[in-house]
């Protein structure tokens, strides 16, 4: 059972715009940065959006995060084949004293 | 350009010790934090332990406080995890991360992994 929770599962078709939702509580994403992490299939995990809303150089800006309260959510507007992958929430986590991730969500683009 | 390998992955009996390695270039090593991440066979991702860049300050998750030990050497670039007592549950890739602080901060660059299997 993770800290964070997402949906198991998100899917679009190309073009389409899908949104990946992350729920924590006051000790994590409400008082903490959320990040994003693709993890491509085969691949190690790859930094996708920091500090809630910001991204990487190199990341496209068909990626958008956004936060409010306890939770957080990622949209992908746009979508490609070459998003289908894993997507996983991250925050610190003030009464573990370490970070918590989400279960991951896998998307699929049909 | 950052590159982080890892090392020191394999087969394990259940009780055993492993002592990961992971060798870092193309950023000022002591500046950074650094992390543990693992994620089992078919599942999500864990994080593990961190260590801040001067290696003064340590954090644990609680399923390997008291087994695992989180270490650095500044002078080899290199981040280590001693993991002792290990356990079937800890079978896993295990992914070497850096901060983007000083202190154990979010991960924006991750090596390739090194599976570690804990079985009889």
């Amino acid at each position: 059972q993770s800290v964070l929770t997402q949906p198991p599962s998100a899917s679009g078709t190309p073009g389409q715009r899908v949104t990946i939702s992350c729920s924590g509580s006051s000790s994590n994403i409400g008082t903490n940065y959320v990040y994003w992490y693709q993890q491509l299939p085969g691949t190690a995990p790859k930094l996708l959006i920091y500090r809630d809303n910001q991204r990487p150089s190199g990341v496209p800006d068909r990626f958008s995060g956004s936060k409010s309260g306890t939770s957080a959510s990622l949209a992908i507007s746009g979508l490609r084949s070459e998003d289908e992958a894993d997507y996983y929430c991250a925050a610190w986590d003030d009464s573990l004293s370490g970070w918590v991730f989400g279960g991951g969500t896998k998307l699929t683009v049909l | 350009e950052v590159q982080l390998v890892e090392s020191g992955g394999g087969l394990v009996q259940p009780g055993g010790s492993l002592r990961l390695s992971c060798a870092a270039s193309g950023f000022t090593f002591s500046s950074f934090g650094l992390s543990w991440v693992r994620q089992a066979p078919g599942k999500g991702l864990e994080w593990v332990s961190g260590i801040g860049g001067s290696g003064g300050s340590t954090y644990y998750a609680d399923s390997v406080k008291g087994r695992f030990t989180i270490s650095r050497d500044n002078s080899k670039n290199t981040l280590y995890l001693q993991m002792n007592s290990l356990r079937a549950e800890d079978t896993a890739v295990y992914y070497c991360a850096k901060c983007s602080t000083a202190m154990v901060s979010n991960f924006d660059h991750w090596g390739q992994g090194t599976l570690v299997t804990v079985s009889s």
